[in-house]
C-alpha cells in the first residue's frame, strides 16, 4: 500500500513567519510530486508540483525535493492569515496517473 | 476554460433515496477521477477513467456505487440506495495525462448529506 505522509496539525505559526509543511512518501519510484490548498469548505487547488530533486520557487512558495529521502516540503515565506488553510501532499503514482494524497497538515497564521 | 463543472453543488436526500452526481471536466483532459472527502477518512479516489474508460474502481466502497462516462464532457456517480454512512463532500477532478501522473484540477465539490 503506496502512502503519502503528514503531520495533521495544526501548525501555528506568527504572520510574516516562515511556515515550514513535511511530507514522506512511500514509493520509490514516484517522479511527480504536487502541494494543494483547501481552505474549509473549499475544494483542493494546486500551489505547486515539482519533479526533480531540489528547490522550486514560486513568489512565497518554495517547494524542496528528496528523493533519495523520499521527502517533500512546502515553505511559505512572509505567512498571511490568508495562508491558513489545510495543506495536502499528492504523490504521482506514475503508473497509473494517479495521485496519492496525505490527509492533510492544517496551517494557523496568527495575526 | 470554466474549469471542472459539478453540479448540485448540495445535495440534501433521505436514506434509501438515488442520488446522482454529475461532472464535466476541462475540456480536452483525457482523465477524470472520482473522490470521496470525509473528515475522518479524508480524501479517498473512488475511480476513475481515461478516454472515458474505467480504469479503476478499487474504491468505490460497494455496489451501491457505481459510475459512468458516455462521453468526454460528461461523467456522473450515483448511489443507489443511499445511506446516513454516504454523508461527504464528492469531488471531480480532471488531468490531461501524459507521461506522468499530472496535475488534477478539482471541481467545486458535492456535499452530499443523507439522512
Amino acid at each position: 500500500q503506496k502512502e503519502v505522509e503528514q503531520n495533521s496539525g495544526p501548525l501555528s505559526v506568527p504572520e510574516g513567519a516562515i511556515a515550514s509543511l513535511n511530507c514522506t512518501y512511500s514509493d520509490r519510484v514516484s517522479q511527480s510530486f504536487f502541494w494543494y490548498r483547501q481552505y474549509s469548505g473549499k475544494s483542493p487547488e494546486l500551489i505547486m508540483s515539482i519533479y526533480s530533486n531540489g528547490d522550486k520557487e514560486d513568489g512565497r512558495f518554495t517547494a524542496q525535493l528528496n528523493k533519495a529521502s523520499q521527502y517533500v516540503s512546502l515553505l511559505i515565506r512572509d505567512s498571511q492569515p490568508s495562508d491558513s488553510a489545510t495543506y495536502l501532499c499528492a504523490v504521482g503514482e506514475d503508473s497509473s496517473y494517479k495521485l496519492i494524497f496525505g490527509s492533510g497538515t492544517r496551517l494557523l497564521v496568527r495575526p | 476554460d470554466a474549469g471542472v463543472i459539478q453540479s448540485p453543488r448540495h445535495e440534501v436526500t433521505e436514506m434509501g433515496q438515488e442520488v446522482t452526481l454529475r461532472c464535466k471536466p476541462i475540456s480536452g483532459h483525457d482523465y477524470l477521477f472520482w473522490y470521496r472527502q470525509t473528515m475522518m477518512r479524508g480524501l479517498e479516489l473512488l475511480i476513475y477513467f481515461n478516454n472515458n474508460v474505467p480504469i479503476d474502481d478499487s474504491g468505490m466502497p460497494e455496489d451501491r456505487f457505481s459510475a459512468k462516462m458516455p462521453n468526454a464532457s460528461f461523467s456522473t456517480l450515483k448511489i443507489q440506495p443511499s445511506e446516513p454512512r454516504d454523508s461527504a463532500v464528492y469531488f471531480c477532478a480532471s488531468s490531461g495525462g501524459g507521461g506522468l501522473a499530472d496535475t488534477q484540477y478539482f471541481g467545486p465539490g458535492t456535499r452530499l448529506t443523507v439522512l
